[in-house]
């Protein structure tokens, strides 16, 4: 069974500092993974698409990056700003579903 | 831009009452999904649904559960007798193709009291 882990749990950093999330997953063999961000009793808001052929997607201040073979994602941000406070949550899709994994907890002080 | 729907935001419940949660895709997209998260816990793949029928459901998703597109927009969960674990956000999800971005919705809290 596929198992997505994020790192860290949690993470504060000052306002405009560049900052990479960690996602890793058990097993290689996945059709796209999936960024996304959640805000406290909210929905999930879509961030960035990687298909598994593909190695990066960048999106305004967003960069995540696909290594397939070694089961690993990242999600760098650049110029944190205190909008960007909110869990980020890395999917991948095996089969017809998405694995979750835990998120990371960002908050970023003004 | 379009979005994924749920009504309604909030449900309470008594224990064994039946619910049914709804959802509305995005208009084109054509695979349709349920989530659901329980409180501090991660989100959970319930069941996905395409071409009128289940694909792929989880072992959370059990004879208490179905799911029906009464028409051509609408795609609901029904819990038949709801237990205290059921407690959890529920989210709809849909894409265009299998492989595709899914957009999820903001959510359906169910609380069984």
């Amino acid at each position: 069974k596929q198992e997505v882990t994020q790192i860290p749990a949690a993470l504060s950093v000052p306002e405009g500092e560049n900052l990479v999330l960690n996602c890793s997953f058990t097993d290689s063999a996945i059709y796209n993974l999936q960024w996304f961000r959640q805000d406290p009793g909210k929905g999930l808001t879509s961030l960035l698409l990687i298909q598994s052929s593909q190695r990066e997607q960048t999106s305004g201040r967003l960069n995540a990056s696909l290594d397939k073979s070694s089961g690993r994602s990242t999600l760098y941000i650049a110029a944190s700003q205190p909008g960007d406070s909110a869990t980020y949550l890395c999917a991948v899709a095996t089969g017809n579903q998405f694995y979750f994994g835990t998120g990371t907890s960002l908050t970023v002080i003004p | 831009e379009p979005e994924v729907t749920q009504t309604p935001s909030h449900q309470v419940t008594q224990m064994g009452q039946e619910v049914i949660l709804r959802c509305v895709p995005i208009s084109n997209h054509l695979y349709f999904y349920w989530y659901r998260q329980i409180l501090g816990q991660k989100v959970e793949f319930l069941v996905s649904f395409y071409n009128n029928e289940i694909s792929e459901k989880s072992e959370i998703f059990d004879d208490q559960f179905s799911v029906e597109r009464p028409d051509g927009s609408n795609f609901t969960l029904k819990i038949r007798s709801t237990k205290l674990e059921d407690s959890a956000m529920y989210f709809c999800a849909s894409s265009a193709g299998g492989r595709g971005e899914a957009f999820f919705g903001q959510g359906t809290r169910l609380t069984v009291v």
